[in-house]
């Protein structure tokens, strides 16, 4: 069946340092890749998506690439700071026919100061 | 607009009993998906409703059921309950006016079974 692999499944960084968490998927048909942050004790938030059409996309201090060919996608956040810690997940859309998501296991990231 | 809203926030049940969660999704949004959140399995999709009818299902075993009404409200029913449901449920909603689009999470529902 599906999958998304996600690598590392913890990582930490001083503040200021870039962080990178990187993404596999299984199943070509998928077209659509969020990722989602979430804190201890709150809901996942979305923070950054891309389709299979676009091979970059970039918001302020976060950024998404995507290889279609090679079947991954990666996050990166730059200048991180204290407030970027939490749990970081990637997706990828189930198929084409809905809204439906397959998670990676989630990465932990720790910025300390 | 009102977030996603889920009832109950947290719920204790036995082994053997069943239980039903409740999820209103954002006004205007008319898919609502549901996954498990463990510890261990992180975020697991469990199914998938799009005007009152199933989309897509995820590995659960029959045990775990849903529906959504007419009014886009989706509930999810879990029946001889194990130990290994003990679990964080989500329910997310999007506009599904084309696939892959955002979705929104609720709160969850805590549920922990003895």
């Amino acid at each position: 069946g599906e999958n998304v692999e996600q690598h590392p499944s913890t990582l930490s960084v001083q503040e200021g340092d870039s962080a990178v968490i990187k993404c596999t998927y299984s199943d070509s048909a998928s077209n659509y890749f969020p990722w989602y942050k979430q804190e201890l004790g709150k809901r996942p938030q979305l923070i950054i998506d891309i389709r299979s059409n676009v091979g970059e996309k970039k918001d302020q201090r976060i950024a998404v690439t995507l290889n279609k060919t090679a079947k991954h996608f990666s996050l990166h956040i730059t200048e991180t700071q204290p407030e970027d810690s939490a749990v970081y997940f990637c997706a990828a859309s189930i198929n084409q026919a809905g809204t439906a998501l397959i998670f990676g296991k989630g990465t932990t990231l720790s910025v300390s100061s | 607009k009102a977030g996603v809203t889920q009832t109950p926030r947290y719920l204790i049940k036995t082994r053997g009993q069943q239980v039903t969660l409740s999820c209103s999704p954002i006004s205007g949004h008319r898919s609502v998906s549901w996954y498990q959140q463990t510890p261990g399995q992180g975020l697991q999709f469990l199914f998938e409703y799009f005007s009152e009818t199933q989309r897509n299902k995820g590995n659960f075993p029959g045990r775990f059921s849903g529906r959504q009404f007419s009014n886009s409200r989706s509930e999810m029913n879990v029946s001889t309950l194990e130990l290994g449901d003990s679990a964080l449920y989500l329910c997310a909603s999007s506009l599904a006016l084309h696939p892959g689009e955002t979705q929104y999470f609720g709160p969850g529902t805590r549920l922990l079974v003895l």
